[in-house]
């Protein structure tokens, strides 16, 4: 099972600010990999796939990099919506399907 | 739009059985995977089992094998989540969830059903 590492768990930064969430990999998972954003008492809403890629209706503001073992999500000026709970997942060893345990982005 | 809408959550005894549905719309649903992803009380995802478009592959976490049986009926629009056994850490949220495309990503998700298994 590969096993999906959320850093930091808790993340708190001012409106306005650059976000940098980072997720690793016990073993490389390619380019398999996606990013969702849940908010209290929602379903989670996928922002990124193939590591890189937006999706439909997703600002610009977000974006993600990396491949193999070591990713990153990056928002570039937070808003007020962003804050929220966000989860890395791997679709590239399974099954299982394998998610990192979130990284909350508070308001600093 | 693209709908899932969850059913058949609620509280039951340790050892007893409990049958999820999530009825679609808004897509072609016999042409897409289906996820049922769950969520403990506060706690983060969790994947549970996918199915194929046909139905013809089926995959779970090892933790809910053999107790867990996901199926589909495309004439009806519908993904289903037998669950046997049932056990106190099976207690979350269960979402239904559409696959995007050719990965297993998700692409949408319904809004959740609330399976509590307690005494």
């Amino acid at each position: 099972e590969i096993v999906m590492t959320q850093s930091p768990a808790t993340l708190s930064v001012s409106p306005g600010e650059r976000a940098t969430l980072s997720c690793r990999a016990s073993q490389s998972v390619s380019t398999y990999l996606a990013w969702y954003q849940q908010k209290p008492g929602q379903a989670p809403r996928l922002l990124i796939y193939g590591a890189s890629t937006r999706a439909t209706g997703i600002p610009a503001r977000f974006s993600g990099s990396g491949s193999g073992t070591e990713f990153t999500l990056t928002i570039s000026s937070l808003q007020s919506e962003d804050f929220a709970v966000y989860y890395c997942q791997q679709y590239n060893n399974w099954p299982p399907i394998t998610f990192g345990g979130g990284t909350k982005v508070e308001i600093k | 739009q693209v709908q899932l809408v969850e059913s058949g959550g609620g509280v039951v005894q340790p050892g007893t059985s409990l049958r999820l549905s999530c009825a679609a719309s808004g897509f072609t649903f016999r042409s897409y995977g289906m996820h049922w992803i769950r969520q403990a009380p506060g706690k983060g995802l969790e994947w549970v089992a996918v199915i194929w478009h046909d139905g013809t592959q089926k995959y779970y976490m090892d933790a809910v094998q053999g107790r867990f049986t996901i199926s589909r009926d495309n004439s009806k629009d519908t993904l289903y989540l037998e669950m046997d056994s049932l056990r106190a850490d099976d207690t979350a949220v269960y979402y239904c969830a559409r696959i995007l495309g050719q990965t297993l990503a998700v692409a949408d998700w319904g809004q959740g059903a609330l399976v509590t298994v307690s005494s």
